[in-house]
C-alpha cells in the first residue's frame, strides 16, 4: 500500500484565500483524523471521521475551518479566509477499528502551510 | 481522560550513546502506549506499542520501550544511537475500549552529536 496521501505537500498563500488540503487514507482503514502541528501548540486533533461521518470537531480552531469526507478514500480540509496564523503543518491519519489495532494510527507526510 | 508527559524537550546524545526518553502518563488503570518516531519534513511513524502482556516492547530501528505500572511510565530506550536517530520522539496513550483516540505528549527533540 501506498500509505496515507497528501496534497500539497507545501502550500503558500496569502492572507484572505482560502486553501484546501487533501487526504487520502489507506484502503480498508474506517477512522480518519486531521491533525494540526505548530511549534507553539504541538500536535493538535482537528477533527475525525469514521466510516465517512464527522464525530468530534471540537478541535476545530474557528468557523473558518471545514472538513469533508465524501467517501472512504477522500478527505479534504479547507481554511476560508485563511490568516497568517493558520500556518502550520497539517497531518492526515488513518487507522484501522479491527481490535486494539485501532489505535494504531498511520500518519500521511504533511502539509507545510505557509500563509502570508 | 488520558494525559502523558514527555518531560524533556530536546535530549543531545553522542553517536554511538544509550539513549532513554522519559514519558509518563496519567490514566485510572492500565493503557495502550505507543511511541512515534517524527524525522525531519516527515509524518509520524509507529516505532512500538503496548497493549498487554510483557511489559518490555521491541520495536523497529532497535528500540525497546518497557511499561512501568508503579511508575506511570513508558519510557523508550536504545543502547546504540545512530546519527540517522535524530528526529521528534512522541508517547501516546490510548484509552482501552475507547473512542481510538490516543492522545500525544508535546515530543521530545533528539540531538546526535558525530
Amino acid at each position: 500500500d501506498a500509505g496515507v496521501i497528501q496534497s500539497p505537500r507545501h502550500e503558500v498563500t496569502e492572507m484572505g484565500q482560502e486553501v484546501t488540503l487533501r487526504c487520502k487514507p489507506i484502503s480498508g482503514h474506517d477512522y480518519l483524523f486531521w491533525y494540526r502541528q505548530t511549534m507553539m501548540r504541538g500536535l493538535e486533533l482537528l477533527i475525525y471521521f469514521n466510516n465517512n461521518v464527522p464525530i468530534d470537531d471540537s478541535g476545530m480552531p474557528e468557523d473558518r475551518f471545514s472538513a469533508k469526507m465524501p467517501n472512504a478514500s477522500f478527505s479534504t480540509l479547507k481554511i476560508q479566509p485563511s490568516e497568517p496564523r493558520d500556518s502550520a503543518v497539517y497531518f492526515c491519519a488513518s487507522s484501522f477499528s479491527g481490535g486494539v489495532s485501532g489505535y494504531e494510527q498511520y500518519f500521511g507526510p504533511g502539509t507545510r502551510l505557509t500563509v502570508t | 481522560a488520558q494525559s502523558v508527559t514527555q518531560p524533556d524537550i530536546h535530549i543531545t546524545v553522542s553517536e554511538g550513546a544509550s539513549l532513554e526518553l522519559r514519558c509518563n502518563y496519567s490514566y485510572g488503570a492500565t493503557p495502550y502506549l505507543f511511541w512515534y518516531v517524527q524525522s525531519p519534513g516527515q509524518g509520524l511513524q509507529l516505532l512500538l506499542k503496548y497493549f498487554s502482556g510483557d511489559t518490555l516492547v521491541q520495536g523497529i530501528k532497535g528500540f525497546e520501550a518497557e511499561f512501568k505500572r508503579s511508575q506511570s511510565s513508558f519510557n523508550l530506550r536504545k543502547p546504540s544511537v545512530h546519527w540517522s536517530d535524530a528526529a521528534e520522539y512522541f508517547c501516546a496513550v490510548g484509552a482501552p475500549g475507547g473512542s481510538y483516540i490516543p492522545t500525544f505528549g508535546r515530543g521530545t527533540s533528539l540531538i546526535v552529536h558525530p
